[in-house]
């Protein structure tokens, strides 16, 4: 069964603040992960990763996928309130046609 | 921008009926999902359709749920006879290509609560 783990489960910080968070899991024959935000109801696609060590970057936003450590990192430079959500990490794997989310990361940012 | 719609945005049922949960997505997307996600729980994924017929299905999906594509625009849910742990929100969600290719789009969702 495919797994997927998302840390830490919540995050506060300050507007202007850097965070990084985390997204490890196990997949039977992984084919690609991805990051969503929910803010209050959709999730709202971030990003698409398949290859390791191939930085994905849309403004203050970036990740990247490691395939050999099972992991991807989540960045965030120079957080604003509007961030403020809840982050989710999935993997395709063998099913092929589903996503399997981790618990997410709750990040709060203060003015 | 094009977006999956989801109707209604909130349903209440009492236990034991029948629920339609409708969904149109994105236009030229030819993959269809059902997610849901419990209250303070991860999203689940239940059930994905391509070319008129159900591709993969997680053992929540059992018998008594059910996706219909009626006509070219809808995507439907059914849950034949609700129970008081089908109470969750539900996402439709499409893609253009397979989940493996390319990423998928999520509705608002329908808050479903069984009493």
């Amino acid at each position: 069964e495919d797994k997927v783990v998302q840390s830490p489960l919540s995050l506060v910080v300050h507007e202007g603040d850097t965070v990084t968070l985390n997204c490890s899991y196990e997949v039977t024959n992984f084919r690609s992960l991805l990051w969503y935000k929910q803010e209050k109801k959709a999730p709202t696609f971030l990003f698409m990763l398949t290859s390791s060590g191939i930085e994905k970057k849309s403004g203050r936003l970036s990740s990247i996928l490691d395939k050999k450590e099972l992991f991807s990192i989540l960045n965030i430079t120079a957080t604003q309130t509007g961030d403020s959500a809840i982050y989710l990490c999935a993997v395709v794997g063998n099913a092929g046609n589903m996503l399997t989310f981790g618990g997410g990361t709750r990040l709060m940012v203060k003015p | 921008e094009p977006e999956v719609t989801q109707t209604p945005s909130h349903q209440v049922t009492q236990m034991g009926q029948e629920v339609i949960l409708r969904c149109v997505p994105i236009s030229n997307h030819l993959y269809f999902y059902w997610y849901r996600q419990i209250l303070g729980q991860k999203v689940e994924f239940l059930v994905s359709f391509y070319n008129n017929e159900i591709s993969e299905k997680s053992e929540i999906f059992d018998d008594q749920f059910s996706v219909e594509r009626p006509d070219g625009s809808n995507f439907t849910l059914k849950i034949r006879s609700t129970k008081l742990e089908d109470s969750a929100m539900y996402f439709c969600a499409s893609s253009a290509e397979s989940a493996i290719y390319t990423e998928a789009f999520f509705g608002q969702g329908t808050r479903l609560t069984v009493v």
